[in-house]
């Protein structure tokens, strides 16, 4: 297994674009999440998933942001309409749902909105 | 959300010291994690230690936590140039999920 995978790993739009990034998890683990993370700063939680199950979301999460996880598998987070405030860095991340509760991060996508 | 808050915001040492990071939380836990980050790059984790502990070692890693003054504190011994990026510590909030960053340490070890 080559751990969790985030595509694409920088992405630059528009302003009032959409965009959508994909996390593939490791294969086995039931948990997955999403979290924001701007320079200087830790990660901030944005929502996760217990199988295909979104089980919470973070009020930063705006309308305007959804997150999907079919089948229980890889998970997309869809940002519509962009603005400026929304460049960061989205990790995901995967754990067990019986495990230890440590977190397996993807190396991230680094969204700029122009 | 709660975060927790690493103490100094910075640390910047010489190759072969050791590196101190503390980091203090705000409500009851579960367990507190710690994690490290290069530059540009996603995290990894490196410890865990559960509340009913108070000490943790793991290589060069030790881990130490007062739930009584709700802090925690990562000691990094011999350090390595390599040793250079940010920690994290991480809080699981008892009854509660997911997992709570605090604002991280920069540390540079200076070859």
């Amino acid at each position: 297994d080559t751990g969790v995978s985030q595509n694409p790993r920088h992405k630059i739009t528009k302003r009032g674009q959409n965009v959508t990034f994909r996390c593939d998890p490791i294969s086995e683990h039931n948990r997955l999440y999403w979290y924001r993370q701007t320079l200087g700063q830790g990660p901030e939680f944005l929502t996760y998933f217990q199988n295909e199950a979104q089980l919470e979301k973070s009020r930063l999460l705006s309308d305007r942001f959804s997150a999907e996880r079919p089948k229980g598998s890889f998970s997309t987070l869809e940002i519509q309409r962009t603005e400026q405030g929304d460049s960061a860095m989205y990790l995901c991340a995967s754990s067990l749902l019986w495990g230890d509760e440590k977190l397996f991060f993807g190396s991230g996508t680094q969204l700029s909105v122009l | 959300s709660q975060q927790g808050e690493e103490d100094p915001q910075a640390l910047s040492i010489q190759e072969g010291e050791n590196a101190t990071m503390n980091c203090s939380y705000k409500t009851s836990i579960n367990n507190l994690q710690w994690y490290r980050q290069n530059s540009g790059r996603g995290l990894v984790h490196l410890i865990l230690i559960r509340s009913n502990e108070r000490e943790k070692h793991s290589g060069r890693l030790r881990v130490t936590l007062d739930t009584s003054k709700k802090s925690s504190s990562l000691l990094i011994t011999a350090s390595r140039a390599a040793d250079t990026a940010s920690y994290f510590c991480a809080t699981v909030e008892t009854g509660n999920t997911p997992l709570v960053f605090g604002k991280g340490t920069r540390l540079s070890v200076i070859a």
